[in-house]
């Protein structure tokens, strides 16, 4: 069974502060991993992908990825209410062709 | 085109009738996948569509639910005799090629049965 996990939340943080959002996966083949943020009522938006172990940073954001723990993380620094969404991790497993998706982590940032 | 886009971006249908959703991947991407996204629930896998390769239907909930493509281009979803149950919102992704590969999402069409 493929799964990918993440706390639903909210997880709720003040404006300005760092947003620290993971999720772990149970297929230890997995390569390709990926941030979506979705707006409420919106589709799903790609904002970050990591490949390899260690750290991405993309503006306010960084990915981290340690497949040996098998777990990811998206750190959100100075956070802006904006950010507030749901962000979902996604992965591709090993030998799987389609992306699975966790259910998100809802993101409240309160000014 | 520029991105992934779907049609139409609403539709309210009767219980019973028949529905047509497409998506116009984004050009050159030769994967897409449908998904299903009822309200405040994950993404469910519907079908993935590689090239002219057979698609891989292995997420469709019921013989009620079919979906076509031709080589790279536009997919069809097809509902028939739609159900309550079927009210959700239905999104396309594309991607340059299979596995391992960053997917876009189209907007989605929220399908609402009455």
């Amino acid at each position: 069974q493929k799964e990918v996990e993440q706390n639903s939340g909210p997880l709720s943080v003040p404006e300005g502060a760092i947003a620290s959002l993971n999720c772990t996966y149970s297929d230890r083949g997995s390569q390709s991993f990926f941030w979506y943020r979705q707006y409420s009522g919106k589709s799903p938006e790609l904002i970050m992908s990591i490949y390899s172990n260690g750290d991405k940073e993309d503006g306010r954001f960084t990915a981290q990825l340690n497949k040996a723990s098998q777990y990811v993380s998206l750190l959100i620094r100075d956070s802006q209410p904006s950010d507030s969404a749901t962000y979902l991790c996604a992965l591709w497993a090993g030998g799987s062709y389609i992306p699975t998706f966790g259910r998100g982590t809802s993101l409240i940032v309160h000014p | 085109g520029a991105g992934v886009s779907q049609s139409p971006s609403n539709k309210v249908t009767e219980k019973g009738k028949d529905v047509e959703l497409r998506c116009d991947p984004i050009s050159g991407h030769t994967a897409l996948y449908w998904y299903r996204q009822r309200l405040g629930q994950g993404l469910e896998f519907l079908i993935y569509f590689q090239g002219n390769s057979a698609p891989d239907k292995s997420g469709l909930p019921s013989d009620r639910f079919s979906a076509e493509r031709t080589g790279e281009s536009v997919s069809t979803l097809t509902i028939q005799r739609t159900q309550q149950e079927d009210s959700a919102v239905y999104l396309c992704a594309s991607s340059r090629r299979q596995g391992n590969i960053e997917a876009f999402f189209g907007q989605g069409t929220r399908l609402t049965v009455v």
